[in-house]
C-alpha cells in the first residue's frame, strides 16, 4: 500500500519570506499523481498544487511550487513571500492508480507577522 | 456552482445509533469521494464513485459503513451501530477528472 509521510507536525515562518514543507511517499507504480492540500482552520480543504509523476519540470503555482524528486520519492512544497492567509494545515496526498488519495498525517504552518 | 454541499454539518449521536449523512456535488462532477479525518491526522480514504458504480472501498471500512449514490448525483453515507471510535471529520469531494477534487466542508460526528 502506499505511504505519504510529512515529517514536520509544526512549521513557521516570518511573513514575507520562504518556507519549505518536507513529504515523502512509498509506491511501486510509476505513474501517478501528488498534490497538496491547504486546509485552513476550520474551513475545507483546497488544492494547492498539483504534480503528474511522468512530467519532470516541477508544477508551479504563483508564489507556489515544488520540488519533486521522484527517485527519491520526494516532494516538497516551497512558499515564496509568505503571507497572513498561508496559515493552514497543509497535507501532502498521493493518488494511485486505482483512483484512492492517500494522505499525510499533515504540517501546521504559522506565519509571523 | 454552489461547490460541494454536506448535510447536516454536526451530528451528535449515542452509541448504537445509525447515522446518515448526505454529500450534494459540484453539477455534473461524475467522481465523488469519501473520507474520514480524525483529529491530527490526514483524511483517510473510505471510497469512490463514479457516477452511480462504487468503484473503490477502503480495506478498512467496517461492514457497518455503506454508502450510496444512487442516481449519480447525491451521495449517503450511513454508519449502523455507532462507536465512539467513529467519532471523527467525514468529508466528500468531488471530480469532474482523476486528478483534482474538490472538498465540502465536512460533517463532525460525535459518538456519546
Amino acid at each position: 500500500a502506499q505511504t505519504v509521510t510529512q515529517s514536520q507536525p509544526e512549521m513557521s515562518v516570518q511573513e514575507a519570506e520562504t518556507v519549505t514543507l518536507s513529504c515523502t511517499y512509498d509506491t511501486s507504480e510509476s505513474d501517478y499523481y501528488l498534490f497538496w492540500y491547504k486546509q485552513p482552520p476550520s474551513r475545507q480543504m483546497i488544492l494547492v498544487i498539483r504534480q503528474e509523476a511522468y512530467k519532470q519540470q516541477n508544477a508551479t503555482e504563483n508564489r507556489f511550487s515544488v520540488n519533486f524528486q521522484k527517485a527519491a520519492k520526494s516532494f516538497s512544497l516551497k512558499i515564496s513571500d509568505s503571507q497572513l492567509g498561508d496559515a493552514a494545515m497543509y497535507f501532502c496526498a498521493y493518488r494511485s492508480t486505482g483512483n484512492q488519495f492517500y494522505f499525510g498525517t499533515g504540517t501546521s504552518l504559522t506565519v509571523i507577522p | 456552482d454552489t461547490g460541494v454541499s454536506q448535510d447536516p454539518r454536526h451530528k451528535i449521536t449515542k452509541r448504537g445509533q445509525n447515522v446518515t449523512f448526505r454529500c450534494d456535488p459540484i453539477s455534473e462532477h461524475n467522481r465523488l469521494y469519501w473520507y474520514r479525518q480524525t483529529l491530527g491526522q490526514g483524511p483517510e480514504f473510505l471510497t469512490y464513485f463514479q457516477n452511480e458504480a462504487q468503484l473503490e472501498k477502503s480495506r478498512l471500512l467496517s461492514d457497518r459503513f455503506s454508502a450510496e449514490r444512487p442516481k449519480g448525483s447525491f451521495s449517503t453515507l450511513e454508519i449502523q451501530r455507532t462507536e465512539q471510535g467513529d467519532s471523527a471529520m467525514y468529508l466528500c469531494a468531488s471530480s469532474p477528472r482523476a486528478y483534482e477534487q474538490y472538498f465540502g466542508p465536512g460533517t463532525r460526528l460525535t459518538v456519546t
